[in-house]
């Protein structure tokens, strides 16, 4: 059906708020993954789940940014207490099989969520 | 640490016209995945064309091919007949073949002219 969503699209937070950003995966997709864009520069990688399971964490900045995926489709992204260089687009994606090599395993993207923390 | 590097921060082109994205990248392993992703200013990211490593004929998916060279870590991408929805902004993007993610260049905006 339809591609990935995320949402909302936009965020402004005062700096020192937690913030939790949603997306919706295409259905059916084993593999979700969130990427953090600051302006002008090209998606880095954060963190990636197959089905619920969370199988690589190691671009997570800090701490304050936890990821989840409670029944292996919607995952919600939670930033804690931000600070003004979390500001970013943060992009969902997911590909229907696992990381198992095959090429067919195109990322789709969402739209993105653009946060603003001031 | 894998590592793509787009050294033309902008181009641009004239409508009809041809152009070619440069790409480099880095990396220890023999097998691989490139692609090209556009990001137009609506930041939707759209997968334009993808290369196995493996395979050294080059990918075409009509007006935009790949020139890939594999000695030299070189994955260009041309755009033939430009058109006025081609402009965006284009990243070059690497991934293992046992991996998972992207690790994605710093993009290159492309302005077409009309």
């Amino acid at each position: 059906g339809a591609g990935v969503s995320q949402s909302p699209r936009y965020k402004v937070a005062k700096r020192g708020q937690d913030v939790a950003l949603r997306c919706d995966p295409i259905s059916g997709h084993v593999s979700l993954f969130w990427y953090q864009q600051a302006l002008g520069q090209g998606p880095e990688f954060l963190t990636y789940f197959q089905n619920e399971a969370q199988l690589d964490k190691s671009g997570l900045p800090s701490d304050r940014f936890f990821a989840e995926r409670p029944e292996g489709s919607v995952s919600t992204l939670k930033i804690q207490r931000t600070q003004q260089e979390d500001s970013a687009v943060y992009l969902c994606a997911s590909s229907r099989f696992s990381s198992s090599g095959t090429l067919q395993e195109t990322q789709y993207f969402g739209p993105g969520t653009r946060l603003l923390v001031l | 640490a894998q590592t793509v590097t787009q050294s033309q921060p902008e181009m641009s082109v004239q409508e009809a016209e041809t152009v070619t994205l440069s790409c480099t990248y880095d990396t220890s392993e023999s097998d691989y995945y490139l692609f090209w992703y556009k990001q137009p200013p609506s930041r939707q990211m759209i997968l334009v064309i993808r290369q196995e490593a493996y395979k050294q004929q080059n990918a075409t998916e009509n007006r935009f091919s790949v020139n890939f060279q594999k000695a030299a870590k070189s994955f260009s991408l041309k755009i033939s007949d430009s058109q006025l929805g081609d402009a965006a902004m284009y990243f070059c993007a690497y991934r293992e073949t046992s991996g998972s993610r992207l690790t994605f260049g710093e993009g290159t905006q492309l302005t077409v002219n009309p």
